[in-house]
């Protein structure tokens, strides 16, 4: 079965400390890959998106993720955190060739940022 | 930027009632998707409509329907609720038509916070 894997649940970094959360999906075929962000009490936002070409692609924040295919992986990096990056992270994979839309999200990762 | 707009935000039932939540797309979105989030969890996709019609179905039990109506909008009715069926219910949408199934961006309301008691 389909399935996106973030294995940091929780994460504590000081303020500008730098942040990589990992995010790896079991699918062999064309996938879109997403990282969403959820503020305390929001709804999700999102950050960045992978469709195809470059793999390393910006979003919003600072924020950027890394697409490596051979791995299966779509981690997200921010060089320097800062408190109101506190929030939960979720990665979202679509399995474009699957002949579905749907997202599967990853558990996600809750961020702590100290300041 | 129009987002996405759910109603209500904040939703208590008892067990056994029933509950509609409404979920009013991004202008020009023809394809409308609905998550549930329990607490603690990742969201987990439901069911989703493309042009009025079906188009994908998840873990959606058989107490739950939902349609997507002539102006785009949905509606979830949940019935014969459980304490289970407390959770967060997002509502997505994007444009199929437009962007195709290969560049699917789909943005998320506000969600409705369903609490049954």
């Amino acid at each position: 079965a389909q399935s996106v894997s973030q294995h940091n649940h929780h994460v504590i970094l000081s303020e500008a400390a730098s942040l990589e959360l990992g995010c790896n999906y079991s699918y062999g075929g064309t996938v879109n890959l997403f990282w969403y962000v959820q503020y305390p009490g929001q709804h999700l936002q999102l950050l960045l998106k992978y469709f195809s070409g470059d793999p390393l692609v910006k979003g919003i924040k600072g924020f950027e993720a890394e697409f490596i295919k051979s791995k299966f992986s779509f981690n997200l990096r921010k060089p320097s955190v800062q408190w109101s990056d506190t929030a939960e992270y979720f990665c979202a994979v679509n399995p474009t060739t699957s002949g579905t839309y749907k997202y599967i999200f990853g558990t996600g990762t809750r961020l702590k940022v100290l300041a | 930027a129009a987002g996405v707009i759910q109603s209500p935000r904040h939703l208590i039932k008892e067990k056994r009632e029933t509950a509609t939540l409404k979920c009013y797309p991004i202008p020009r979105h023809d394809t409308v998707y609905w998550y549930q989030q329990g607490p603690g969890q990742d969201p987990q996709f439901l069911i989703s409509f493309y042009e009025k019609m079906q188009s994908d179905k998840g873990s959606i039990p058989d107490r739950f329907s939902a349609q997507q109506f002539s102006d785009y909008h949905s509606e979830l009715n949940m019935s014969s609720l459980e304490l289970g069926d407390s959770a967060l219910y997002f509502c997505a949408s994007s444009s199929l038509t437009s962007g195709g199934p290969r560049r699917d961006t789909q943005y998320f309301g506000p969600g409705t916070r369903l609490t049954v008691l």
